[in-house]
């Protein structure tokens, strides 16, 4: 079984200020995981993920995440907030192999906000 | 390059009506996935098929959902008689076959049920 929770549901910063979204996860399975994006009314954008190389998961747009696999943690960075960021982010784990391959579990989603 | 698109971008339909959800995947990718997105229950799994195949359909939410794929291309999400709690935003994934590999998602469809 896979599950993925996002401590917080909205967070709020001001432009030019360092980003923090938590997520931490559980799984049976070394899992694979990934941050997506959603800007209002839209699709779901990939920013990065993590599939068992590097800990250390650089994104687009200055995002960058780290795997700890003791904490079971996947948290969301960047140094510097821009007003473009505002959106909702989903964190989400998937296991390759078996019927389910690649069935994407999320989490409930936070929401930035990002203050001029 | 096209990516997922989906149609249609908005349904209002009558409670207990039937309705068609069309989802194209990208060019090439045999894996597609449909996911559902509401205000209660954020993003859940539907279906996932391999070309034709639906190996997982373990988050249909009950027999008045189906879903169908042919050519291992287009893929079909049918509702039948279509209650309230249907309501939500339906979004279709699709990827390359392999390891870990990435899903890329449509627009979705947003389906209100009055």
């Amino acid at each position: 079984a896979q599950s993925v929770t996002q401590l917080d549901s909205h967070v709020s910063v001001s432009e030019g200020t360092p980003v923090l979204l938590r997520c931490n996860y559980s799984s049976s399975y070394s899992p694979s995981l990934f941050w997506y994006v959603q800007h209002p009314n839209k699709g779901l954008q990939l920013l990065l993920k993590y599939t068992s190389a590097a800990t250390l998961v650089k994104g687009i747009n200055g995002f960058e995440a780290e795997f700890k696999k003791s904490e079971t943690s996947f948290h969301l960075t960047k140094p510097s907030a821009h007003m473009s960021d505002a959106a909702e982010y989903f964190c989400a784990v998937s296991r390759a192999g078996g019927t389910s391959y690649g069935k994407l579990t999320f989490g409930q989603g936070t929401i930035l906000t990002v203050h001029p | 390059g096209a990516g997922v698109s989906q149609s249609p971008s908005n349904k209002v339909t009558e409670k207990g009506k039937d309705v068609e959800l069309r989802c194209d995947p990208i060019s090439g990718h045999t894996a597609l996935y449909w996911y559902r997105q509401s205000l209660g229950q954020g993003l859940e799994f539907l279906i996932y098929f391999q070309g034709n195949s639906a190996p997982d359909k373990s988050g249909l939410p009950s027999d008045r959902f189906s879903a169908e794929r042919t050519g291992g291309s287009v893929s079909t999400l049918t509702i039948q008689r279509t209650q309230q709690e249907d309501s939500a935003v339906y979004l279709c994934a699709s990827s390359l076959y392999g390891v870990q590999e990435t899903q890329y998602f449509g627009p979705g469809t947003r389906l209100l049920v009055l």
